[in-house]
């Protein structure tokens, strides 16, 4: 079974704080991806990575940054939190190759207030 | 760019009645199509997918949908459903180009089941 761990599931910051969100996968995976988790707004793609090292922007990437030292390994990192990014962070993998055949797995999200 | 409209934000139905979840995506070329759900309290996990063959895929649990290509449409059915059912369900779609691993995700749509 496929586990993808976030290491937080509530954080409390402060605005101004620097906010690292942690996230390791267990299964390999070329792809990891962050989103965050709105309600009336669905699911937003922050960042992606294809492979260690590599990221691309995804759909809101202002604010945030990513580090992808280690295969297993995400993280998303909020240089100076603001309280318009308090939200639910999910993180995703997935196997590389056809996207139409590689499904993503979830975490089970970290929410995250910035007061 | 691709995008995905989900024009049900909640829907309530009583335990045993059909259902029918509306998504629409906006793309000019081939796509791959899923359906993710979020059960209370849970990881987002995959519900079914559709990336070429039979417009009509099953998925876990009892679900299909049907990929309507002139309708650019991907619906989710269920002929009965239960009090489980009760979760949040989105449509998500990335265009079928090898590598890519963008995944757009419709707003969601809540479905209460009443027993």
């Amino acid at each position: 079974d496929v586990k993808v761990t976030q290491s937080s599931r509530y954080l409390v910051k402060r605005t101004g704080e620097k906010v690292f969100l942690e996230c390791v996968q267990d299964m390999d995976h070329e792809n990891m991806f962050w989103y965050r988790q709105d309600p009336g707004l669905g699911l937003r793609l922050i960042y992606f990575s294809y492979d260690v090292k590599m990221k691309e922007k995804g759909d809101i990437p202002e604010g945030y940054s990513v580090s992808r030292e280690k295969k297993e390994r995400f993280s998303l990192i909020l240089e100076s939190a603001s309280t318009n990014q308090t939200s639910m962070y999910l993180c995703a993998s997935s196997p590389g190759g056809d996207p139409g055949l590689g499904s993503k797995y979830f975490g089970a999200g970290t929410r995250l207030s910035v007061l | 760019a691709q995008s995905v409209s989900q024009h049900n934000h909640h829907v309530i139905l009583s335990e045993a009645a059909s259902l029918e979840l509306g998504c629409n995506y906006s793309y000019g070329g081939t796509v791959n199509l899923f359906w993710y759900v979020q059960y209370p309290g849970q990881h987002l996990q995959l519900l079914l997918k559709y990336f070429s063959g039979d417009p009509l895929v099953k998925g876990i649990k009892g679900f299909e949908a049907e990929f309507i290509k002139s309708k650019f449409s991907f619906n989710l059915r269920k002929p009965s459903v239960q009090w489980s059912d009760t979760a949040e369900y989105f449509c998500a779609v990335n265009a079928a180009n090898f590598g890519n691993e963008k995944l757009t995700f419709g707003t969601g749509t809540r479905l209460t089941i009443i027993p």
